[in-house]
C-alpha cells in the first residue's frame, strides 16, 4: 500500500532553470512532510520540511509546497545546478514516516 | 558530533547464512530506524525502536528477521537463513528523543549493502 507517491521516476533539467519534484499521499492523518536527497552510496540527507499547517517553506534555493486539499507537494529547486543532480525522496508522516519511490533528477551544465 | 555510523559497508553472505547489520545512532539520539532499499525502489520503513523497545515493526517481514536496540550498543538488524530477495541497501536513521519520534527529522547513515550470492 503505497501512501506516498512519487510518479516521475526521473526528471531532466538545464542548469540555471527550475526544477519541480512532485509528490502525492493518501494518507489525510499525514501532517508533516519532509523531502530527503540521496547520492548514490550514500544515506538519505534531509533538505527540507514542512508542517501540514503552512503551504509553503522556503530555504534558499529550495521551496516546498503543500496542497492540503490535492494531497500532493512539491519541491522547486531555482536555480537548479549540477550538483543537485541526485535521487530526491518525499516523505509523510503522522506517528510514523512514509517514504515515496525517489525521483533521480539529473541537472545538466 | 559524529553522525549515524552503521558496518559493515558491505556484507555479503551465501542463501542460508545470517546477516548482522549494526547502526550506531547519532549522540544523545533515542530513536533508531530502519529502511530497506530494494534495486530500483524507494525507501520501505521497516521497524522503529527506542532503547530496549520495538515501537513499530509493521514494516518487518513476518519470519527471518528481527531488530533490536538494546540499553547499551548499537541497534542490531538480524536476518537469518538469507535468501537471495533480501539483497538490498538496508538504512539505519536516527532522531532525537523530543517530540513524536516517528515524526522527527530522520538522520541516516550511509548503509550496508547486502549481497546474497
Amino acid at each position: 500500500d503505497q501512501q506516498v507517491k512519487q510518479n516521475s521516476p526521473s526528471l531532466s533539467v538545464q542548469e540555471g532553470r527550475i526544477s519541480i519534484l512532485n509528490c502525492d499521499y493518501t494518507n489525510s492523518m499525514f501532517d508533516y512532510f519532509l523531502w530527503y536527497k540521496k547520492y548514490p552510496a550514500e544515506g538519505p540527507t534531509f533538505l527540507i520540511s514542512i508542517s501540514s499547517i503552512k503551504d509553503k517553506n522556503e530555504d534558499g534555493r529550495f521551496t516546498v509546497f503543500l496542497n492540503k486539499s490535492a494531497k500532493h507537494l512539491s519541491l522547486h529547486i531555482v536555480p537548479s545546478q549540477p550538483g543537485d543532480s541526485a535521487v530526491y525522496f518525499c516523505a509523510a508522516s503522522d506517528n510514523d514516516m512514509r517514504f515515496g519511490a525517489g525521483t533521480r533528477l539529473t541537472v545538466k551544465p | 558530533n559524529a553522525g549515524v555510523m552503521q558496518n559493515p559497508r558491505h556484507l555479503v553472505r551465501r542463501r542460508g547464512q545470517e546477516a548482522r547489520l549494526r547502526c550506531s545512532p547519532m549522540k544523545g539520539h533515542s530513536h533508531v530506524y530502519w529502511y530497506r532499499q530494494l534495486p530500483e525502489e524507494g525507501l520501505k520503513f521497516m521497524v522503529y525502536l527506542q532503547k530496549e523497545n520495538i515501537i513499530d515493526e509493521s514494516g518487518m517481514p513476518k519470519e527471518r528477521f528481527s531488530a533490536e536496540f538494546p540499553k547499551e550498543g548499537p541497534s542490531i538488524l538480524r536476518i537469518q537463513q538469507v535468501v537471495r530477495g533480501d539483497s538490498a541497501a538496508y538504512f539505519c536513521a536516527s532522531s532525537p528523543p523530543q517530540g513524536r519520534g516517528g515524526t522527527d527529522t530522520q538522520y541516516f547513515g550511509p548503509g550496508t549493502r547486502l549481497t546474497v550470492l
